[in-house]
């Protein structure tokens, strides 16, 4: 139990649908990111908020739409995917973000999305 | 663009064996992390080194950051079914500071 919550676990989504991916985190921390996991490649940085502000978009498709209302939520809004986009989604969150270099990051157990 | 290069990629060995895993990379890091993550879990992260030539040891695990902070490794002694998972490099650089990962070294200790 690391203190960040994902849910769902897994989802299942046609290409024409919309779902949201929710990520709560009990620890206190201002900075919370989303990350794509897929086989065979590294871990890929998507968005970053930091104290609710975005602070780093990495070139992510519009299909995928974060939202931060909160330190303690996040969000990301999915609407249109492709096939390409099934993938372990992670959350994670620090004590802020650009910390110095021994802030540590904590992560959710993920979502796992098949886009059919 | 700063890469991470794990090897190996993949890793079977016998309980009670030693391995070592390695992250290289041609970018210079002001920090460097590991982190193991098992099947339906995030990452967990298990270290951070600061300085090169830095030593860290946890248990049975021993963390080395380069002299030159390029590269790292991580070296387990005895190892275990329990230590069975995807072992992660990560890097802090860059003026944001983000964590760049390794592609990850997937390790099976078997009984």
């Amino acid at each position: 139990e690391t203190g960040v919550t994902q849910t769902p676990r897994h989802l299942v989504m046609g290409m024409t649908n919309k779902k949201s991916l929710k990520c709560e985190q009990h620890l206190g921390h201002n900075a919370m990111y989303w990350y794509k996991q897929s086989a065979k490649k590294p871990l890929e940085l998507m968005f970053v908020y930091n104290f609710k502000e975005q602070t780093e978009n990495n070139s992510v498709p519009s299909r995928f739409s974060p939202e931060c209302p909160n330190s303690s939520h996040l969000f990301l809004h999915l609407h249109t995917l492709q096939p390409e986009d099934s993938a372990l989604y992670l959350c994670a969150s620090s004590l802020k973000a650009g910390g110095p270099p021994t802030y540590e990051q904590y992560f959710g157990p993920g979502t796992r999305l098949t886009v059919t | 663009t700063q890469l991470l290069e794990q090897s190996p990629q993949f890793l079977s060995i016998q309980e009670g064996e030693n391995l070592t895993v390695y992250c290289n990379s041609s970018s210079v890091f002001s920090s460097l992390q590991w982190y193991r993550q098992e099947p339906g879990e995030g990452p967990v992260l298990l270290v951070t080194v600061v300085t090169g030539g830095e030593v860290k040891k946890l248990k049975r695990l021993t963390f080395q950051f380069g002299d030159a902070r390029k590269d790292s490794s991580l070296h387990i002694t005895a190892a275990q079914p329990g230590d069975t998972g995807l072992y992660l490099c990560a890097g802090v650089g860059g003026s944001a500071r983000q964590l760049t990962f390794g592609s990850g070294t997937q390790l099976t200790v078997l009984p």
